[in-house]
């Protein structure tokens, strides 16, 4: 069975400051992983995804996650937070990548000013 | 329109009500998914729909019955729900190909219901 667990369901860091939102991940097979963001009001928007290329994978608006098969985690990171970065963000992950998403419980991301 | 569009944004509705949800989506994809949202809770997925067949319902309860009249329309129509379904639905639609491994699932902004 595949899951997601986020640790931390709100993380607060200061503008400039390293953003770490953690996702660890259960698949029976290699899995592919998501990273998603919603802004308030507004639906899901992909940030990245691992699909078994490159473990160290880039994605938009300055954000980057590493696929680490020992820990079967998926990190998010961003080097330095921005106000716009304010929302909630879902880690997920398929077996099939296709139609099978399963989403963790999200972690909500404030930025101090 | 662009994307994948939601109406209504916000529904209230008592629990003998009958409602429906519409999403609809301009992407050319033919791939369509119903998502439930609640608070501290996983995403859900509902139901799938693969080039307007049902491929998906994740045990749902039968007072939510989903509708793809064709590949660019989703509905989902709710008759004598529970204060429990309150929650923001989501609609999501995706390109299913044979050149690609994945394809991403684009979620329109959902629809806010409460039940009364």
């Amino acid at each position: 069975a595949q899951s997601v667990t986020q640790l931390g369901s709100h993380v607060s860091v200061s503008e400039g400051a390293l953003v770490l939102l953690r996702c660890n991940y259960s698949s029976s097979v290699p899995p592919y992983l998501f990273w998603y963001v919603q802004y308030p009001n507004q639906g899901l928007q992909l940030l990245l995804k691992y699909t078994s290329a490159a473990t160290l994978v880039k994605g938009i608006n300055g954000f980057e996650a590493e696929f680490k098969k020992s820990e079967t985690s998926f990190h998010l990171t961003k080097p330095s937070a921005h106000m716009s970065d304010a929302a909630e963000y879902f880690c997920a992950v398929s077996e099939d990548g296709a139609n099978n998403l399963f989403f963790g419980t999200g972690t909500r991301l404030t930025v101090i000013p | 329109e662009t994307g994948v569009t939601q109406t209504p944004r916000h529904l209230v509705m008592g629990m003998t009500n009958k409602k429906s949800l519409k999403c609809e989506q301009h992407l050319g994809h033919n791939a369509m998914y119903w998502y439930k949202q609640s608070a501290k809770k996983p995403l859900e997925l509902m139901f799938v729909y693969n080039f307007k067949e049902q491929t998906e319902n994740n045990s749902v309860p039968s007072r939510f019955s989903p509708e793809c009249p064709n590949s660019s329309h989703l509905f989902l129509h709710l008759h004598t729900l529970q204060p429990e379904d309150s929650a923001l639905y989501l609609c999501a639609s995706s390109h299913l190909g044979l050149a690609e491994p994945y394809n991403e699932q684009f979620f329109g902004p959902g629809t806010r219901l409460t039940v009364l």
